[in-house]
């Protein structure tokens, strides 16, 4: 099973713009696009915003895009904004799911 | 509206068994994979398992394989995650979560059900 490895932290100014990065530590066919991402603010539940790789759910910013290259996955945030601290969380499928270990944005 | 509600918060002892539930509403049941993920105190996700209420398939991570029982009553809309023996390192957030019309993701969650197992 491939685990997935994001950075503890990343932090960034209201306006500006952050990329957290979701490595798989072993290459499976198929990944590069099962890749999901999940924003969860404090005490709250998890919340879809990025699926297969680059597609947003009804509902979600365009602030928010996703990307791959190689083994490794992105979530990219633009124009940054207070309520988009949180946690955030890339997860893949490759016959079974899981998740990465989490990023903790704060915006400073 | 498509809504999973589940059980209340539990408290137990170590050895107890549990189950708790998570009941589906908004979306033809039977046809979407039901998840369950455990958070630990100030942890991240952890994938324990799924279970597709259509024909009770139910997969599970290593990790929590042998560990819990993932099951679904479809008369009532609900899915289960159950344990048989507690221990103090079950004490999670656990949450039931539908798996999207695309196999990658989980498009809507529960509210979580928070378990405490202490002496």
């Amino acid at each position: 099973q491939s685990a997935l490895t994001q950075p503890a932290s990343v932090s960034g100014s209201p306006g500006q713009s952050i990329t957290i990065s979701c490595t798989a530590t072993s290459s499976a066919e198929g990944y590069y696009n099962l890749v999901s991402w999940y924003q969860q603010r404090p005490g709250r539940v998890p919340k879809l915003i990025i699926y297969e790789g680059t597609k947003r759910p009804s509902g979600v910013s365009d602030r928010f895009s996703g990307s791959k290259s190689g083994d490794t996955a992105s979530l990219t945030i633009s124009g940054l904004q207070v309520e988009d601290e949180a946690d955030y969380y890339c997860c893949s499928y490759t016959g079974t799911w899981v998740f990465g270990g989490g990023t903790k944005l704060t915006v400073l | 509206e498509v809504q999973l509600v589940q059980s209340g918060a539990e408290v137990k002892k170590p050895g107890e068994s549990l189950k708790i539930s998570c009941q589906g509403s908004g979306y033809s049941f039977t046809k979407y994979w039901i998840a369950w993920v455990r958070q630990m105190s100030g942890k991240g996700l952890e994938w324990m398992g799924i279970v597709f209420p259509g024909d009770s398939d139910a997969r599970y991570s290593p990790s929590f394989q042998g560990q819990v029982a993932i099951s679904v009553d479809k008369s009532i809309n609900t899915a289960h995650l159950q344990w048989s023996s507690l221990k103090a390192s079950d004490s999670a957030m656990y949450y039931c979560a539908r798996g999207g019309a695309s196999v990658d993701n989980f498009d809507y969650w529960g509210q979580g059900t928070l378990v405490t197992v202490s002496s």
